[in-house]
């Protein structure tokens, strides 16, 4: 399995700020995703993160409150933009393995929001 | 919609005993299952995989059933150590790659 490094790992920030996180990969994936996780609620794709192109976001999520960069096959970020209380949550990223089927994680962002 | 569901949100099971976490889905189109175990203030970690064109796989203590005529799987544990103490997360998966993910079973291994 990938070792995937996430920055940074918890954060408390303002209303109306943004926020970026990283994620750093050990090695070449070609499939990266951002997952959201809302206080005592599940995983919920935000988006997956094409290397070299737009994202594709899952309905529910655009590009101007979550803007996602990709610039190469090892590393990602995710703007949470223009925040409220509501976008407090867990931030994670995962990508696929060698087994296309399974995704891996990182250890998440938690972001609170005041 | 929840197309993926864990109806019991908590379970509580002495050691050495098993430990069945059950999940239901609704679309037919999923391709395969796995079974996730998340600690607090950690990312979920990966534990096994069924594909839906079989009905069983087993990995050391954990086993997981799929039973696609009821769209119902499920992990059994055995036995149940208190280290498997973690809330776990059932998730469908098909031809994209995306992960839908249900609400979590928090499992409670009593020493």
């Amino acid at each position: 399995s990938a070792v995937i490094s996430q920055k940074p790992s918890r954060d408390i920030c303002q209303r109306g700020t943004s926020l970026t996180i990283q994620c750093q990969v050990d090695s070449q994936v070609t499939m990266m995703f951002w997952y959201r996780q809302q206080p005592g609620q599940s995983l919920t794709l935000i988006a997956t993160a094409n290397q070299g192109s737009e994202a594709t976001y899952e309905s529910g999520f655009v590009i101007d409150k979550f803007p996602i960069s990709r610039p190469n096959l090892t590393f990602s970020t995710l703007t949470v933009s223009n925040m409220s209380p509501e976008d407090s949550s867990i931030y994670l990223c995962s990508v696929v393995g060698g087994n296309r089927n399974i995704q891996y994680f990182g250890a998440g962002t938690r972001l609170s929001v005041l | 919609d929840q197309q993926v569901k864990q109806n019991s949100p908590s379970l509580s099971v002495q050691e050495g005993r098993i430990s069945i976490l059950n999940c239901d889905y609704t679309n037919s189109m999923f391709d395969y299952f796995l079974w996730y175990k998340k600690y607090p203030a950690e990312g979920p970690t990966f534990l096994i995989s069924i594909s839906s064109i079989k009905d069983k796989n087993e990995d050391g203590r954990f086993t997981v059933f799929l039973n696609k005529s009821a769209k119902h799987l499920s992990l059994h544990i055995v036995p149940s150590q208190p280290g498997d103490s973690a809330v776990y997360f059932c998730a469908a998966g098909g031809a994209t790659n995306k992960l839908i993910f249900g609400t979590g079973t928090l499992l409670a291994v009593q020493p």
